[in-house]
C-alpha cells in the first residue's frame, strides 16, 4: 500500500529556531493536512490545503506557522520561531479527495524544542 | 462544540478474549465516525468508518463498530484479540461533507496479555 512518508522522525530544536517539517505525500493524492499531537493531548488538526492554498486552518495555526507545497510532490510545515509549546507530535496526512475519501497519515516526526 | 471521548485510557485484556473499546461523540447532527489504529513507530491506519447506511460497519484485521445514535456511541469491538492488536486506538469524528478536518479523542492503549 502506497504510504505518507516524513523526515526527519525525530527533530530538536532550540526554542526561538525555524524548523521545517516535511512530508512526502501519496502521489496522486490531493488534499494535504498537518495534525499534530502534544504528548498526553489529543490529535489535534492544525491545517488543510488543497490546489496549493490552505482551505482551512484551526486557531492553533497561527502565523508562527505557514506550509507549503513547494515542487509538487513535498509538503511542508514551517515554525518560524518555536516556542517550547510547540513540542509534540505532528502527523502529515493525504488523501485523493474529500466527502468520505479516507486520510493516509504519515508516521509523524517527534519535535522537542529545547 | 463537537467533541469526542474515549473513557478508557488503557485497557488489558487476554489473548483470545473478546474486546470492546467506547467511544462516544458530541455533535448535533450525525457526523462522520472512524477509528484508527497506531502501533508503535507507524501512522495512525484507518480501521474503518460510518458515514451512513448499516449502522454495523466492518473493518480491517476483524474489527466492526456500531453507530449507535440514541446514545452517541460509535463503540469498537473485536471477537477474539490477537496479541498483534496491542496498539493505541482512537476514534474520530468529522463534519457531514468534510472528512479531512477529524476531531479525535483521547485515545486508548489496549494491552494484550499472553
Amino acid at each position: 500500500e502506497p504510504e505518507v512518508t516524513q523526515t526527519p522522525s525525530h527533530q530538536v530544536t532550540q526554542m526561538g529556531q525555524e524548523v521545517i517539517l516535511r512530508c512526502v505525500p501519496i502521489s496522486n493524492h490531493l488534499y494535504f493536512y498537518w495534525y499534530r499531537q502534544i504528548l498526553g493531548q489529543k490529535v489535534e488538526f492544525l491545517v488543510s490545503f488543497y490546489n496549493n492554498e490552505i482551505s482551512e486552518k484551526s486557531e492553533i495555526f497561527d502565523d508562527q506557522f505557514s506550509v507549503e507545497r513547494p515542487d509538487g510532490s513535498n509538503f511542508t510545515l514551517k515554525i518560524r520561531s518555536t516556542k517550547l509549546e510547540d513540542s509534540a507530535m505532528y502527523f502529515c496526512a493525504s488523501s485523493p479527495g474529500q466527502g468520505g475519501v479516507r486520510l493516509f497519515f504519515g508516521s509523524g516526526t517527534q519535535l522537542s524544542v529545547l | 462544540a463537537q467533541s469526542v471521548t474515549q473513557p478508557d485510557i488503557h485497557i488489558t485484556v487476554s489473548e483470545g478474549a473478546s474486546l470492546e473499546l467506547r467511544c462516544n461523540y458530541s455533535y448535533g447532527a450525525t457526523p462522520y465516525l472512524f477509528w484508527y489504529v497506531q502501533s508503535p513507530g507507524q501512522g495512525l491506519q484507518l480501521l474503518l468508518k460510518y458515514f451512513s447506511g448499516d449502522t454495523l460497519v466492518q473493518g480491517i484485521k476483524g474489527f466492526e463498530a456500531e453507530f449507535k445514535r440514541s446514545q452517541s456511541s460509535f463503540n469498537l469491538r473485536k471477537p477474539s484479540v490477537h496479541w498483534s492488536d496491542a496498539a493505541e486506538y482512537f476514534c474520530a469524528v468529522a463534519p457531514s461533507g468534510n472528512t479531512g478536518k477529524l476531531i479525535f479523542g483521547q485515545g486508548t492503549t489496549l494491552q494484550v496479555k499472553p
